[in-house]
């Protein structure tokens, strides 16, 4: 099983902030996707494909990676991009996700 | 507008079972690849298990392999998970969702409390 391992597990960031976010596997994977989660709602797909916003992403995000190295980063942040963003992938009929980054506002 | 509605949950004593429903609309069911994700308390999310838009194929995590078992009804374009042997370590928000390359739509998620 590919472990994901993302950093760091928390962080603060202002507003207006460049933010990044990374996630290393275990092993090298094709892709990798990230999850907006708020407390109390259920996830959401956030960047799809390593690098392909979701359905009404802002385009403040970005996603970037290859091999075992993958990042989210946020260009601005924003207020409301307080979450915690989980990256995902899939290898031979197995999930797995990071452990989460949770990312709060300064 | 794609909807997934998670029940079932509760309360059940360990060693126990359970069967969690999810009642799908707003799309063609039989065209997409369906999953349960779960989250314990305060962690991070874990895929359990994966069902092909057929249901000829099922894919389970090691830790509930034997114990759980995914499956769907097309005609009432409903997903199952029955949980049999539970453990306390199954605790957790269990999410419905629609798996096409990502997991695109998630439910809103039905709790399930294994506990004495």
């Amino acid at each position: 099983e590919i472990v994901l391992t993302q950093s760091p597990t928390t962080m603060a960031a202002s507003p207006g902030e460049k933010v990044t976010i990374t996630c290393r596997a275990s092993s090298s994977v094709s892709y990798m996707h990230w999850y907006q989660q708020k407390p109390g709602a259920s996830p959401k797909p956030w960047i799809y494909d390593t690098s392909k916003l979701a359905s009404g992403v802002p385009n403040r995000f970005s996603g970037s990676g290859s091999g075992t190295s993958y990042s989210l980063t946020i260009s601005s942040m924003e207020t409301e991009d307080t979450a915690t963003y989980y990256c995902q992938q899939w290898s031979s009929n197995s999930y797995t996700f990071g452990a989460g980054t949770k990312l709060e506002l300064k | 507008e794609v909807q997934l509605v998670e029940s079932g949950g509760g309360l059940v004593q360990p060693g126990r079972s359970m069967k969690l429903s999810c009642a799908a609309s707003g799309f063609t069911f039989n065209n997409y690849d369906m999953a349960w994700v779960c989250q314990a308390p305060k962690k991070g999310l874990e895929w359990v298990a994966t069902i092909s838009y057929d249901g000829s194929s099922t894919y389970y995590r090691d830790s509930v392999k034997g114990r759980f078992t995914i499956s769907r009804d097309n005609a009432k374009s409903t997903l199952y998970l029955q949980m049999d042997s539970l453990r306390s370590e199954d605790t957790a928000t269990y999410y419905c969702a629609r798996y096409n390359n990502l997991f695109g739509y998630w439910g809103q998620g039905v709790m399930v409390t294994v506990s004495s």
